[in-house]
């Protein structure tokens, strides 16, 4: 069964540094997104993209965040000066389309800012 | 704006014993709802959706799920916990008009003792 697949599981930085999370969908889905979790919080919506650009995002992704398709299999999200209170668990997802289609999740990047 | 309430935060059970967890959920017209669970250390794992139709939902693992427009509500159920049903489970709502993001629930811990 297709899955969504992230790298790395596991993100050690430095506050103020730059990282980029990455993820590769499901191939013949068309939407793309990134969530993430703070320990013990519920899971929030950042970012989704569809047709090469940004269709919704939440307050959360700020001019610290972007996000990227940069070939035909993966997706990026890029966190320009991490900030402790970024780190979370980061979540993928895919969907064949949108308007709250099923959307199929990695099994997450842990991240943790120093 | 949607919102899920899980009121349960952490439930125990006997292995072999019935399990309800409870999903409320604000929205203005029925949305798409949907049921994941995530192991410890693990992604989260679509267990059962509900789009339309039949308002009694099957799902992997031997659970369902009860969509009740008039309480606003879709719990799931399991008749028998397996102590492999431990985990984290979350109710996540979508709007089938507008829209692309999921709205989750705080989650409900499951512990399932022998």
């Amino acid at each position: 069964e297709p899955e969504v697949t992230q790298t790395p599981s596991h993100q050690v930085t430095q506050m103020g540094q730059e990282v980029i999370l990455r993820c590769v969908p499901i191939s013949n889905h068309l939407y793309f997104y990134w969530y993430r979790q703070i320990l013990g919080q519920k899971v929030e919506f950042l970012v989704s993209f569809y047709n090469n650009e940004i269709s919704e995002k939440s307050e959360i992704f700020d001019d610290q965040f972007s996000v990227e398709r940069p070939d035909g299999s993966n997706f990026t999200l890029k966190i320009r000066s991490t900030k402790l209170e970024d780190s979370a668990m980061y979540f993928c997802a895919s969907s064949e389309r949108g308007h709250g289609d099923t959307q199929y999740f990695g099994p997450g990047t842990r991240l943790t800012v120093l | 704006a949607q919102s899920v309430t899980q009121p349960d935060i952490h439930i125990t059970v006997s292995e072999g014993a019935s399990l309800e967890l409870r999903c409320n959920y604000s929205y203005g017209a029925t949305p798409y709802l949907f049921w994941y669970v995530q192991s410890p250390g693990q992604g989260l794992q679509l267990l059962l959706k509900y789009f339309s139709g039949d308002t009694l939902v099957q799902g992997i693992k031997g659970f369902e799920a009860e969509f009740k427009r008039s309480q606003s509500s879709f719990n799931l159920r399991k008749p028998s916990v397996h102590w492999s049903d431990a985990a984290e489970y979350f109710c996540a709502v979508a709007s089938p008009n507008t829209g692309n993001q999921f709205y989750f629930g705080t989650g409900t811990s499951l512990t399932v003792i022998p």
